[in-house]
């Protein structure tokens, strides 16, 4: 297996633009958490999936944030319109039921930067 | 009060000396990962935990589920070990991490 597979690795865009990032998890895992990560707040959970139903999206900053799985190998955090703090990098991670032998797998994440 | 606490935030060290970085809890968890993360890179869990301890290559983490405390050693560490480490719980009540705030570790050669 690939791993967590994300998607761009980096991505540079004007404030006002709509941002897509994507992710592609473990076959098998159940699990899908979306992360940003930045120097002030550190990691901070932003919403995740189980079976693809969205089940916590509290950490999700505005509604400007959206985020999709329309199937179980396929998720999309959307960012309209994208402002300049949004810059960060954003972690995708998957986990599969019955935590204790399963475990988390990250992705490489997204470094977006909106100028 | 944080969930979880770890400690020391930084560390500095000489190629070669043992390490030890711990991480204190304070809520029911299903399990807990160490995990490490390269300055600007990704991150990579190291260990996932439940009880006892485990061993890959020179990194030992163990984890004592009455007292809610977890060690992670390093052995013979190098400077590639540079790097920042993150404890992180899994709650027992769902399927969220909690994470620590991370150390620092350099090692000097």
């Amino acid at each position: 297996d690939a791993g967590v597979i994300q998607s761009p690795r980096h991505e540079v865009t004007e404030m006002g633009q709509e941002v897509t990032l994507r992710c592609k998890p473990i076959s098998g895992h159940d699990y899908l958490f979306w992360y940003r990560q930045t120097m002030m707040r550190g990691l901070e959970l932003l919403i995740y999936f189980n079976n693809n139903v969205p089940i916590d999206d509290s950490g999700m900053p505005e509604d400007r944030f959206s985020a999709k799985m329309p199937n179980a190998s396929f998720s999309t955090l959307k960012i309209q319109p994208s402002e300049p703090r949004d810059s960060a990098v954003y972690f995708c991670a998957s986990s599969g039921t019955g935590q204790a032998n399963y475990g988390y797998t990250f992705g490489s994440g997204t470094r977006l930067t909106v100028v | 009060k944080n969930e979880v606490e770890q400690s020391p935030q930084n560390l500095t060290a000489q190629e070669g000396e043992f390490i030890t970085i711990n991480c204190s809890y304070s809520v029911g968890i299903s399990a807990l990962h160490w995990l490490q993360q390269h300055p600007g890179g990704g991150i990579v869990s190291l260990f996932m935990l439940s009880s006892g301890k485990k061993k890959h290559g020179r990194l030992i983490a163990t984890i004592n589920i009455q007292e809610k405390h977890s060690s992670l050693h390093i052995t013979a560490s190098h400077p590639r070990d540079s790097a920042v480490y993150i404890c992180a719980v899994l709650l027992d009540s769902n399927y969220q991490l909690i994470w620590g705030a991370g150390t620092k570790l350099i090692i000097k050669p």
